[in-house]
């Protein structure tokens, strides 16, 4: 039903690494998010964009920065990875007056 | 603050049993509330949106209701299958927010 991408699926990478998980949509929605996963706990909001050139962070700290250069694209970077980065990280886009969030399939990430 | 409670944490049930997912909220300024399936290691798809003003939403096998001023939500499946296994999230859009909040999610097992 959606059209949204998260690349890659799983992320093995030392300590002290940049990273960066891409998130793309091709539905032309403006409202674009991320959230962060531990296992069989809640989703938390780390960083949000309502439109180009719109980035915010969420509720959860986090050292992660994201840009919205272009409409389908929200790239979040990781300048150091760390091991208490390990986690699912989750992208969404949202539509219209509804709000409906579309989730892509989800990064798990693994920080040795 | 706004937080949001699902009960039971989890849940086993044998095939072709009808059951009830319940969601809470504490601020019934909500916007809409949504209900999501997630399937484990992977991203959430989107069940139904109930918005502020409605009562009930019906898919399928699914019926969500929203009761805003009790601060409750339900989801309905009939005649479950094990295809059904997975866990479930409910999340509240609130009126003034930008972000929606999750609850916790039910696990559930629908056994053959």
């Amino acid at each position: 039903e959606a059209d949204i991408y998260q690349t890659p699926r799983y992320l093995v990478i030392g300590t002290g690494k940049k990273i960066t998980l891409e998130c793309s949509q091709t539905m032309g929605h403006d409202k674009m998010y991320w959230y962060q996963q531990d296992p069989g706990m809640e989703l938390h909001l780390i960083h949000y964009s309502y439109g180009v050139n719109s980035t915010e962070k969420g509720d959860l700290s986090s050292e992660s920065t994201v840009s919205r250069i272009r409409t389908e694209h929200f790239p979040l970077t990781l300048e150091s990875a760390r091991p208490s980065h390990t986690s699912q990280y989750l992208c969404a886009s949202s539509v219209g007056h509804t709000e409906k969030l579309f989730f892509g399939s989800g990064t798990q990430l693994s920080v040795l | 603050k706004q937080e949001v409670t699902q009960i039971p944490a989890a849940l086993s049930v044998p095939e072709g049993e009808n059951l009830v997912l319940n969601c809470s909220f504490t601020d019934s300024a909500i916007y809409n509330l949504q209900w999501f399936r997630q399937d484990p290691g992977k991203g959430l798809t989107s069940l139904l949106l109930i918005q502020s003003s409605q009562r009930e939403q019906t898919s399928g096998r699914l019926n969500a209701s929203l009761d805003k001023s009790s601060g409750r939500s339900t989801l309905y499946i009939a005649a479950s299958q094990p295809g059904d296994s997975a866990t479930y999230l409910c999340a509240v859009l609130g009126d003034s927010s930008y972000k929606l909040i999750f609850g916790s999610g039910t696990r559930l097992l629908v056994r053959p």
